[in-house]
Formats: C-alpha cells, structure tokens, sequence
C-alpha cells in the first residue's frame, strides 16, 4: 500500500540547533513531494515543493529539502532553529499518474525548540 | 489575493444529526479537495472535485459527501454522524495539478 513514514513524531530542540526531519515514501512512479507546516492556531501552510528537477529545494523561512529517488526519501532541513518554528510538520505525497492529486500525509511531527 | 474559507469555524452536532460544511475556494482555483484531521488518523483524504465533477475519493463511507458548485465553492455533508466524526475537516484549493492551499478548518465536534 502507498505511505508516507514520518520518522520522528516529537522533536525538541535548543535555538540555533540543526534540524533534520526525516520523510520516507511508498510509491512507484512519478511524484510529487510536499512539506506543509502548522503553526499553533494556524492553517496549514506549504514550506516547500518538489515536482521536478534540482532535488534539492528551498522554501520559506530557511528550510530546505532533499530528494533521494533511490532511498524515497524527502527530509526536510534547517540549518538554525528558531523559536518561531515551533509548530507540526508534515510531509505529503501525490502521484499524479497512480493516485491523482489527493495529497497522501505523514503523520506529522511535532518540534518544539526551546530557548 | 484572499485565501480559502471555510464556514463555519465551529460546529457541536449530536450523534445522528446531519452537517453540512462549506468551502470558498481562491479565486481562479477550480480544484477543491477536502481533507479529515484527527489526532489518531492524522491527515486523511476525503475527495476532490473539479469543474462540479469528483474526480477522486478516498476511503470513507458513503455518509460523507459532497459537491462543487459553477463558482468552484464546494460543501460537504455528513449524514448520521457518529462520535468518530469529531475532526478538524480541512479544505484545500488549487489551480488544477498543481500545490494545495488550505484553509483553516471547521471543527466539529459529535456529542
């Protein structure tokens, strides 16, 4: 079956720590990579994307994200950690010629950074 | 440009009651997809519609539906709830194929 495997499903860092979030997938075929984030009390929101080529990614707020075809994996990364990103982290995958567009989720990872 | 809404914010239903939620998409976006958040579950995938057709469905009974209108608004309906329909229902829209932008949820709340 088709899945998305987050790692580590609570994280607790010092500011200024390195951030490394690992996302691993199931899927044959083509896909599409997502890395959304959910701050406290607030929607989702898309960190960042992979749908084709440099597998590695910028996003917003200094986040970063490498695809690994071989391994399917698409860990997401951050140099220094802020406060400000505490919040849940979720990876998502869709196959566009498998599963269509619906977006497949991990379960989500919870980081908490502490000054 | 205004983001996705969703009314009503809140919402208690008691066992067996009927709730219909509704979703304004972006503008220009024709693709909305709704989404079930649950503490146990996680995100789960419910269905996407597009141009008024569903052109996907996940795996939930058929108590949950829904519908796209001619302006891309969406609703969806859950009848004969059940104390497990408690989630935060999330809609997401997109310009067709391409990134889903979320709005902020209805939460509902089965007593």
């Amino acid at each position: 079956a088709q899945s998305v495997s987050q790692h580590n499903h609570h994280v607790i860092l010092s500011e200024a720590a390195s951030l490394e979030l690992g996302c691993n997938y199931s899927y044959g075929g083509t896909v599409n990579l997502f890395w959304y984030v959910q701050y406290p009390g607030q929607h989702l929101q898309l960190l960042l994307k992979y749908f084709s080529g440099d597998p590695l990614v910028k996003g917003i707020k200094g986040f970063e994200a490498e695809f690994i075809k071989s391994k399917f994996s698409f860990n997401l990364r951050k140099p220094s950690v802020q406060w400000s990103d505490t919040a849940e982290y979720f990876c998502a995958v869709n196959a566009p010629g498998n599963s269509g567009y619906a977006l497949n989720f991990g379960k989500g990872t919870s980081l908490l950074v502490t000054p | 440009k205004a983001g996705v809404t969703q009314t009503p914010r809140y919402l208690i239903k008691t066992r067996g009651q009927q709730v219909t939620l509704s979703c304004s998409p972006i503008s220009g976006h024709r693709s909305v997809s709704w989404y079930q958040q649950t503490p146990g579950q996680g995100l789960q995938f419910l269905f996407e519609y597009f141009s008024e057709t569903q052109r996907n469905k996940g795996n939930f009974p058929g108590r949950f539906s829904g519908r796209q209108f001619s302006n891309s608004r969406s609703e969806m309906n859950v009848s004969t709830l059940e104390l497990g329909d408690s989630a935060l229902y999330l809609c997401a829209s997109s310009k067709d194929q391409g990134v889903q932008y979320f709005g902020p949820g209805t939460r509902l709340t089965v007593t």
